[in-house]
């Protein structure tokens, strides 16, 4: 089945940078683009970037552009995100998501599945 | 960006009530407009694409309307799984945004 499953739990102190990983598994890895969405503690869902594992080209929200690098690894199918010059602000869940469909069209798209995502705490 | 609001911010409802959930973009979105269902501690399930389709496997009490800027998102007959809040993505440009979310809650 298509899973996507996601690096463990991370605690940085504010700063530092922080890399994570996202597996896929279950269909062609570089069929479908990624998308990277964080959550911080109570609040909504909040794009980081994303990332097309076949060209390897990725596009950052304005907010991340100066801190965000998403890159890939076509050999283990893992995308990875990291997020440098961390704040404490940047405590959240990050999550990967799949994007549908399969194709390169910048609009009419959704998010299916997601990873079970990646707690990163940023605290002194 | 656009800018997705949805309302109520949350609601309580009882089991076998029939529930909507609104959402509105701050520029025509075509039907470019999905919506999710997320449960404590676990990640956003899809539900709904492309503002009315749903998602393999998703119950049929569950269907979404609209285009342009506004969109509805029915639960009928609400059942005790159904607790969780919802959220509402457009999908127009590359860069997605979502509404703040609806947390339905037990009366």
């Amino acid at each position: 089945q298509v899973q996507l499953v996601q690096s463990g739990a991370e605690v940085k102190n504010p700063g530092a940078s922080v890399k994570l990983a996202c597996k896929a598994s279950g269909y062609t890895f570089t069929s479908y683009s990624l998308y990277w969405v964080r959550q911080a503690p109570g609040q909504g869902l909040e794009w980081v970037g994303m990332i097309d594992p076949n060209r390897g080209s990725a596009s950052y929200a304005q907010k991340f552009q100066a801190r965000v690098t998403m890159t890939r690894d076509s050999s283990t199918s893992t995308v990875y995100m990291e997020l440098s010059s961390l704040r404490s602000d940047d405590t959240a869940v990050y999550y990967c998501a799949r994007k549908l469909p399969n194709n390169y069209s910048n609009s009419w798209y959704w998010f299916d599945p997601w990873g079970q995502g990646t707690l990163v705490t940023v605290s002194s | 960006d656009i800018q997705m609001t949805q309302s109520p911010p949350s609601l309580s409802a009882s089991a076998g009530d029939r529930v909507t959930i609104t959402c509105r973009a701050s520029q025509s979105i075509n039907n470019y407009l999905n919506w999710y269902q997320q449960k404590p501690g676990k990640a956003p399930k899809l539900l709904i694409y492309a503002a009315s389709s749903l998602q393999s496997g998703v119950p049929s009490r569950f269907s979404g309307s609209g285009s342009g800027r506004d969109f509805t998102l029915t639960i009928t007959s609400l059942q005790p799984e159904d607790f969780a809040t919802y959220y509402c993505q457009h999908s127009y440009s590359i860069s997605p945004t979502f509404g703040q979310g609806t947390q339905v809650e037990i009366k």
